[in-house]
């Protein structure tokens, strides 16, 4: 089974469209992250969450909202889409803090 | 923020050479870790460091905790093809923090 899983592999949308990603682990871990990796690899943190609670919130814009509904998952919501939001999107989970199991991540394009 | 300087940035060898990268930073970490990303896929741990001067192996990886605590080294010895991909070393401050910091990458590229 896989550990940490995203949903959907690829998403092709237009600018101003609404998107959302979905992200869940079943590695009983207690923190979740989202990452931006851009067209030059360049691995980001975006948000962090430790037993649904937001602890790390990167200068990201407020277009984008993180969800946890349970330890398990972490969506990740994107309003108003624009162009330079094109990247792929990791979710990953730790057991706290050290070691991060990646997701296979998500790829955004903006049209 | 905490900046990992990692370097080289891409690296061209020929199968059956030996590998070596290098992360560097102005502040120190408790625990260095080093990724491999392949192509299309997330980055995988490799090796996990705790220790200054701590030296671990994994198969044809060794890397090592600088004594410092401001650096670590990734060796791989005889490369193969499959050796390919982005590798990230990732610093870690101290065990409540919650957040690390990912160097910027080392892309390798092994001509068979």
């Amino acid at each position: 089974d896989t550990a940490v899983s995203q949903t959907p592999k690829y998403l092709v949308t237009q600018m101003g469209n609404d998107k959302s990603i979905k992200c869940e682990q079943n590695l009983g871990h207690d923190t979740m992250y989202w990452y931006k990796q851009d067209s030059k690899k360049f691995l980001k943190i975006m948000f962090s969450y430790n037993n649904k609670e937001l602890i790390i919130n990167e200068t990201v814009p407020n277009r984008f909202s993180p969800k946890s509904p349970d330890k398990a998952h972490l969506n990740l919501h994107i309003n108003s889409l624009e162009l330079g939001d094109s990247a792929v999107y990791f979710c990953a989970s730790s057991p706290w803090g050290e070691t991060q199991y990646f997701g296979p991540g998500t790829r955004l394009l903006v049209l | 923020g905490q900046q990992l300087n990692q370097s080289p940035q891409s690296m061209f060898i020929q199968e059956g050479e030996d590998v070596s990268m290098n992360c560097t930073s102005s502040s120190i970490f408790n625990t260095w870790l080093w990724y491999k990303q392949d192509p299309g896929e997330g980055p995988v741990l490799l090796i996990a460091l705790y220790k200054a001067g701590e030296l671990t192996s994994n198969g044809r990886l060794t890397a090592q905790f600088g004594i410092t605590r401001k650096d670590s080294f990734l060796n791989i010895s005889a490369s193969i093809p499959s050796d390919v991909g982005i590798y990230f070393c990732a610093g870690y401050p101290n065990t409540n923090a919650g957040k690390s910091t990912f160097g910027d990458g080392t892309t390798l590229t092994v001509k068979p």
